[in-house]
């Protein structure tokens, strides 16, 4: 499993666009790129998934460059209730999700 | 929208009791897994289950941890004689297919807050 580096903790306020950004440098060929996001005394949620480029669903964009060592999720017009922590997983052909300590949101009003 | 529940909410054990955390995956889902997360720290794997078998295990899913699937709905987590380093809230999930390629998406219940005293 490729690991992963992302920024401990990040700030915002309502309104804005928040980008979190994700180091994996030893990816492998087959491995995925997804983020999870945790509220207090809840059980992950999945936001979106991607391998190459860009993709964008109803939550979010994730942005993934070329050698996809690194990888960009952006959150749009954040509000109070994206306060959570957003991990990044990579890898492939595992039966489990290993987490790290993720990244805490704060949205401020 | 479709989801896990875990029952009870909180539980709350002495130390050497057994207690049974209960989950109901999505209907249409095929693997199961066991999370836990202490206070603070991160969500750690425990277990996976698949056509009603173990198909990987961590080194903290020892002797003292169990699971079954009684009946087509529920999936449940024993731990035969709690310890204190036990209390953590424990999270069940549940996804179509295996994790790894495009199937990372698993979906995971509220869990249930174990407390060993």
């Amino acid at each position: 499993l490729a690991k992963t580096t992302q920024p401990i903790s990040m700030d915002s306020y309502e309104g804005q666009e928040v980008n979190i950004t994700c180091s994996h440098n030893n990816i492998a060929t087959n491995d995925y790129i997804t983020w999870y996001q945790q509220f207090p005394s809840q059980g992950p949620r999945f936001i979106i998934q991607g391998y190459k480029t860009k993709v964008t669903n109803e939550v979010a964009s994730l942005f993934i460059p070329a050698d996809r060592k690194s990888s960009t999720l952006s959150l749009p017009r954040v509000s109070l209730s994206d306060t959570a922590v957003y991990y990044c997983l990579v890898g492939e052909n595992t039966d489990k999700l290993i987490f790290g300590t993720g990244t805490r949101l704060q949205v401020f009003p | 929208e479709p989801e896990v529940t875990q029952t009870p909410s909180h539980q709350v054990t002495q130390m050497g009791q057994e207690v049974i955390l209960r989950c109901v995956p999505i209907s249409n889902h095929l693997y199961f897994y066991w999370y836990r997360q202490i206070l603070g720290q991160k969500v750690e794997f425990l277990v996976s289950f698949y056509n009603n078998e173990i198909s990987e295990k961590s080194e903290i899913f020892d002797d003292q941890f169990s699971v079954e699937r009684p009946d087509g709905s529920n999936f449940t987590l024993k731990i035969r004689s709690t310890k204190l380093e036990d209390s953590a809230m424990y999270f069940c999930a549940s996804s179509t297919r295996l994790a790894g390629g495009a199937g990372y998406e698993q979906y995971f219940g509220p869990g249930t807050r174990l407390t060993v005293t």
